[in-house]
């Protein structure tokens, strides 16, 4: 059975530090992936999408990167947070054609 | 974002009762799914739709492509369908992008 895992759970971090959430998904390979955020009381934004090891398209810019090292691993970083990026952040996987997603569990951000 | 709007935002149930959550697209949109917000935040998946309807239980789903709309409905509520469903929509210029609704946040009352 597929699995996504997503780290970490949550994290209290300071304005102008770094960041780096992973994301892991098992079971399946050369899945679609994706990350989402959503700032407190918004609407949930797409911010990339990779569909293969090494290639990832920006959807939205907030100052995050994002990008896939590894089949079944995609990870988002900045090396500056702002207080803006504050919010949940959600990984999700698909297979191609019909692009059911399948969220993980999601992380939670707090710039401060 | 702004390619889908979705109606009520807050909806109040009677438990046996049913009603229907709407989603508006600005275009004509690939497909769309209906989601689930669990306890933690998360999203589950209700439905994929490329067309017609599909069901599952009390709940059935609807996409008119042409019309520009998608409704998910509820009938017979349970205390525990209480919770918040997102519609997510993509578009035919690149269906790897989905535009999801604000919400709607279902409170099922005895």
């Amino acid at each position: 059975a597929q699995t996504i895992h997503q780290w970490p759970v949550a994290e209290i971090k300071a304005v102008g530090s770094p960041l780096s959430l992973g994301c892991t998904i098992k079971g399946k390979s050369s899945p679609n992936l994706y990350w989402y955020w959503q700032a407190t009381g918004g609407t949930l934004q797409q911010l990339f999408y990779s569909i293969t090891v090494g290639q990832v398209e920006s959807v939205v810019q907030l100052n995050l990167s994002a990008s896939r090292p590894k089949d079944d691993q995609f990870i988002l970083s900045t090396e500056k947070l702002l207080l803006s990026h504050s919010g949940f952040y959600l990984c999700a996987w698909s297979l191609g054609g019909e692009n059911t997603l399948y969220f993980g569990a999601g992380t939670r951000l707090s710039v401060l | 974002g702004d390619q889908v709007e979705q109606s009520p935002s807050a909806l109040s149930l009677h438990e046996g009762t049913g009603s229907a959550l709407r989603c508006n697209f600005t275009t004509t949109m690939r497909a769309v799914q209906w989601f689930r917000k669990n306890s933690r935040g998360s999203l589950i998946n209700l439905f994929y739709l490329a067309s017609g309807t599909k069901e599952n239980g009390r709940l059935k789903s609807a996409f008119d492509s042409k019309e520009r709309y998608s409704t998910l409905h509820i009938r017979d509520a349970q205390l525990e369908d209480s919770g918040t469903y997102f519609c997510a929509a993509e578009d035919w210029t690149n269906y790897n992008v989905l535009y999801f609704g604000s919400g709607t946040k279902l409170t099922v009352e005895p």
